[in-house]
């Protein structure tokens, strides 16, 4: 069954640490994202792919970064983890098109904690 | 980037209620979609929306595309303890520019009482 998977599912780790939060997808969509949310409150963009190679920033302004090697393989790394780091980052994929079919599919969200 | 206008914020309903919440727009949309979050969950999507008036079902939930276009309703029937979540809209505008990404709502956080 086609999905989208994201690991780990919890992390709490300390400042400083170099973190990469991972996320795949079986359904071969080409694009990509990554959100952040804070609990119970609305979604906001931080990256996004349309594809191998492709990367772009989102809406929201993020000290994270993202790559892009594998169609199905879009991590999330932070280079030096702060606490204003503490989020839930949630990935998602859709077809890439111009037609209306643009439904996002999301995994299940990593729970990071920043102590 | 362009939020949606997604109401109410929160409802606190009785089992067994009926629910109703819309979700508005400035611009004119050709997709509606809506979203239930479950708690430490990701979004996962519910009904998907493509013509103006379209009325779509999915068990107990039916959504509706607007004739405007600008905006979409989300109605829950003879709600239970499980409909407890974070339902979001979601949209993509007729006039794409850019990246052509959807556009979300601000969520509806709903709390059945037993």
């Amino acid at each position: 069954e086609a999905d989208i998977y994201q690991t780990p599912r919890y992390l709490v780790i300390g400042t400083g640490k170099k973190i990469t939060l991972e996320c795949s997808q079986t359904m071969g969509h080409d694009k990509m994202y990554w959100y952040q949310q804070d609990p119970g409150m609305e979604l906001h963009l931080i990256h996004y792919s349309y594809g191998v190679n492709s990367t772009e920033k989102g809406d929201l302004s993020s000290e994270s970064t993202v790559s892009r090697i594998r169609t199905e393989h879009f991590p999330l790394t932070l280079e030096s983890a702060r606490p204003s780091h503490t989020s839930q980052y949630l990935c998602a994929s859709s077809e890439f098109g111009r037609g209306p079919h643009r439904e996002q599919f999301f995994g299940p969200g990593t729970r990071l904690t920043v102590l | 980037g362009q939020q949606l206008n997604q109401s109410p914020q929160s409802m606190f309903i009785q089992e067994g209620e009926d629910v109703s919440m819309n979700c508005t727009s400035s611009s004119i949309f050709n997709t509606w979609l809506w979203y239930k979050q479950d708690p430490g969950e990701g979004p996962v999507l519910l009904i998907a929306l493509y013509k103006a008036g379209e009325l779509t079902s999915n068990g107990r939930l039916t959504a509706q595309f607007g004739i405007t276009r600008k905006d979409s309703f989300l109605n829950i029937s003879a709600s239970i303890p499980s409909d407890v979540g974070i339902y979001f809209c979601a949209g993509l505008p007729t006039l794409q520019t850019g990246a052509n990404n959807l556009f979300f709502g601000t969520g509806t956080r709903l709390t059945v009482i037993p």
